[in-house]
């Protein structure tokens, strides 16, 4: 089993819609989520970057972390096309050198 | 530069070739991290540097692959005797202090052994 665990969907949705991603992860010693966006052949930016449990929003992000449930969330409101790309999320302990990664959703918003 | 700076960004290369990649990373960022990332998938940390001292390298997939950063600035990541499953998008990261702070990524070189 993974440590972080993703659905690769790919998931497409239409302009103005709300998105909703997921990641799962088994490691209960992760204390720092972050979300990623990738746009093809590019490198991934970051997003969203939390520390424990509970919400942060960012314009039309929102991130959501629930330690007990071993459970992170990213919705995107009012997408847009430009939303296009592959979202990953990482995490990673208070100590650790190391970021562990989802795989990536592949998100498409049609105009 | 104001990002984190990575060449080539394409390489292909011959089977048993040696290749050496190389990474800028952004001016005054202490901790420089490797990742490979294959086709469809997330990025596999290889190895971190804490300034010049390489202090984990358990991600390198074998002794082929060996990463430097001398003066703790850029750093090169060189793989020897090229095999296909090397083939991947090599991507760098810096992070201004050590521990879980956000990185920041180039975009990558992608290697493709023939």
């Amino acid at each position: 089993q993974k440590e972080v665990e993703q659905d690769p969907g790919p998931l497409s949705v239409p302009e103005g819609a709300i998105v909703s991603l997921n990641c799962t992860y088994s490691n209960s010693a992760f204390q720092y989520f972050m979300w990623y966006r990738q746009y093809s052949r590019k490198g991934p930016e970051l997003l969203m970057y939390t520390y424990s449990s509970g919400n942060k929003e960012d314009g039309r992000f929102t991130a959501q972390v629930d330690k007990s449930s071993k459970y992170i969330s990213l919705f995107i409101r009012d997408s847009q096309p430009s939303d296009s790309a592959t979202y990953l999320c990482a995490m990673s302990t208070n100590t650790g050198n190391q970021f562990y990664f989802g795989t990536g959703t592949s998100l498409t918003v049609i105009p | 530069g104001a990002g984190v700076s990575q060449s080539p960004r394409y390489k292909v290369a011959k089977r048993g070739q040696d290749v050496a990649l190389r990474c800028d990373p952004i001016s005054g960022h202490v901790s420089l991290f490797w990742y490979q990332q294959a086709l469809g998938q997330g990025p596999e940390f290889l190895t971190y540097f804490q300034n010049e001292a390489q202090l984990d390298k358990s991600g390198l997939p074998s002794d082929r692959f060996f990463a430097e950063r001398p003066e703790g600035s850029v750093s090169t990541l060189k793989i020897q005797r090229t095999q296909q499953e090397d083939s991947a998008v090599y991507l760098c990261a810096s992070s201004l202090v050590p521990f879980s702070q956000p990185q920041h990524f180039g975009d990558g070189t992608r290697l493709s052994i023939l």
